[in-house]
């Protein structure tokens, strides 16, 4: 079974400055994909950022980036300039590499930017 | 980008009574829909995987019986809570998936119940 693991349940920025989200992962699937999402105090569920395992370079998404490292299954979030619009519940989820199963989130990290 | 709709988005009834949430992939088809509950500070847990045309499949812990889904169509799942309970109170959402080939997956805005 996949497990994900968020080991920071909160974290707070400085507005401007730069903040990193840890993940972890275990699987023993060769294909798959990580993601990260965004959950506003609207708790609508927000796509961050997507990784596919099989790609090397990082994924990066204007001021989002992740440091993808597989063979640590490691991978963090790193939200450059933050903005207090990027206050919210960050999760990151792992899928097999079909749409039709489930994603397998973390705990999430309450992130909080402060002016 | 794909949207996903759930209506209502919040519902307050009373104890022993049913209540219906809807599901609706708004364009595309969704071959497999996924409802999470998502308790206050907690993250999303899964409770069923519903596949079109065919049975859904519940998670360890999750009673059929009680949380009733249904997935008529290529865009249309529900899921009804029957005779409901105040711990029955949570944030329910759903996701959809195109298929295979496919790895992304939309959320709806999720809906609110709270029961009395």
């Amino acid at each position: 079974a996949q497990t994900v693991t968020q080991s920071q349940p909160e974290m707070s920025v400085q507005e401007a400055e730069t903040v990193t989200l840890s993940c972890t992962y275990d699987t023993s699937e060769s294909n798959y994909y990580l993601f990260w999402y965004k959950q506003p105090p609207s708790r609508q569920m927000i796509l961050v950022i997507r990784q596919e395992a099989y790609k090397q370079q990082n994924a990066t998404e204007n001021r989002f980036s992740v440091n993808f490292q597989k063979a640590a299954k490691s991978f963090s979030l790193k939200i450059s300039d933050s903005q207090l619009g990027d206050t919210a519940m960050y999760f990151c989820a792992f899928i097999r590499n079909s749409g039709n199963t489930p994603l397998v989130f973390g705990k999430g990290t309450r992130l909080s930017v402060i002016a | 980008g794909a949207v996903v709709s759930q209506h209502p988005s919040w519902v307050i009834c009373k104890s022993g009574t049913s209540v219906k949430i809807e599901c609706r992939s708004l364009d595309f088809q969704a071959t497999t829909m996924f409802w999470y509950r998502q308790f206050p500070k907690q993250s999303l847990m899964l409770m069923a995987t519903s596949n079109e045309g065919s049975k859904a499949t519940y998670e360890q812990g999750v009673e059929k019986d009680k949380f009733l889904i249904n997935h008529a169509s290529l865009t249309l799942s529900t899921l009804t809570v029957t005779s409901a309970h105040p711990e029955d109170s949570s944030f329910y959402i759903c996701s959809a998936s195109p298929g295979r080939g496919t790895d992304t997956q939309y959320f709806g805005p999720g809906t609110r119940l709270t029961v009395l």
